[in-house]
């Protein structure tokens, strides 16, 4: 079986400062992971994903995640944040048979 | 020239009254599936399709019923709508081979009144 799990639900971080969100899945097979964002009133669009190959995944809107396989995890980050940034944040696992299984999202609020 | 397209956006509706949801996607994918967000953001899967072919089923009610004309549509429709059927549902559609990433429909929010 496979889940994913989004360490914090939010994470209210100032303006030009770092961030980091966090995603541990569980798998016992070879996974591919995937970083969503959701703004407000929106649908959900791809950041990055992890399909293979080097472990750091550069991704839209500065934002990269590492994918760490011996600690399971693959965690976002941005070094320095905007307003604009603010949104909910999902990690996902691919699953086999067309399924992709969501983390229960972080939600990112920017303070000016 | 929206890759995937829901109507409608919200939906008002009482309860007991049957509805459906459309989605259309213009890119070529072969699988397209139904999400379900509830109000706490967590999104979880309710069905898919793949050329026109269920594939996943996940425990969802009979009063949810998935139709699929061709490979570009998948509809939705509800029977009998519950109060805890108010919901955001989101369309999805991707393609094999084509790194496994979705393209998300923006959604369509349900209120049962």
């Amino acid at each position: 079986a496979q889940s994913v799990t989004q360490l914090d639900s939010q994470v209210p971080v100032f303006e030009e400062a770092p961030v980091e969100l966090r995603c541990n899945y569980s798998s016992s097979v070879s996974v591919y992971l995937f970083w969503y964002v959701q703004y407000p009133n929106q649908g959900l669009q791809l950041l990055l994903k992890y399909l293979s190959g080097s472990t750091l995944v550069k991704g839209i809107n500065g934002f990269e995640a590492e994918f760490n396989k011996s600690q399971t995890s693959f965690h976002l980050r941005k070094p320095s944040v905007h307003i604009s940034d603010t949104a909910e944040y999902f990690c996902a696992v691919y699953k086999a048979s067309y399924q992709l299984t969501f983390g229960k999202g972080t939600k990112l609020s920017v303070i000016p | 020239d929206t890759a995937v397209s829901q109507t409608p956006k919200y939906l008002v509706t009482q309860m007991g009254n049957d509805k459906s949801i459309k989605c259309e996607q213009n890119l070529g994918h072969d699988t397209m599936y139904w999400y379900k967000q509830d109000s706490k953001k967590f999104l979880k899967i309710m069905f898919s399709y793949n050329n026109k072919e269920l594939i996943i089923n996940e425990t969802v009610p009979n009063r949810f019923s998935p139709k699929s004309p061709d490979k570009a549509h998948l509809n939705l429709h509800i029977n009998s709508l519950e109060l805890g059927d108010s919901a955001v549902y989101f369309c999805a559609s991707s393609q094999e081979g084509q790194g496994y990433g979705y393209t998300f429909g923006s959604g369509t929010r349900l209120t049962v009144v």
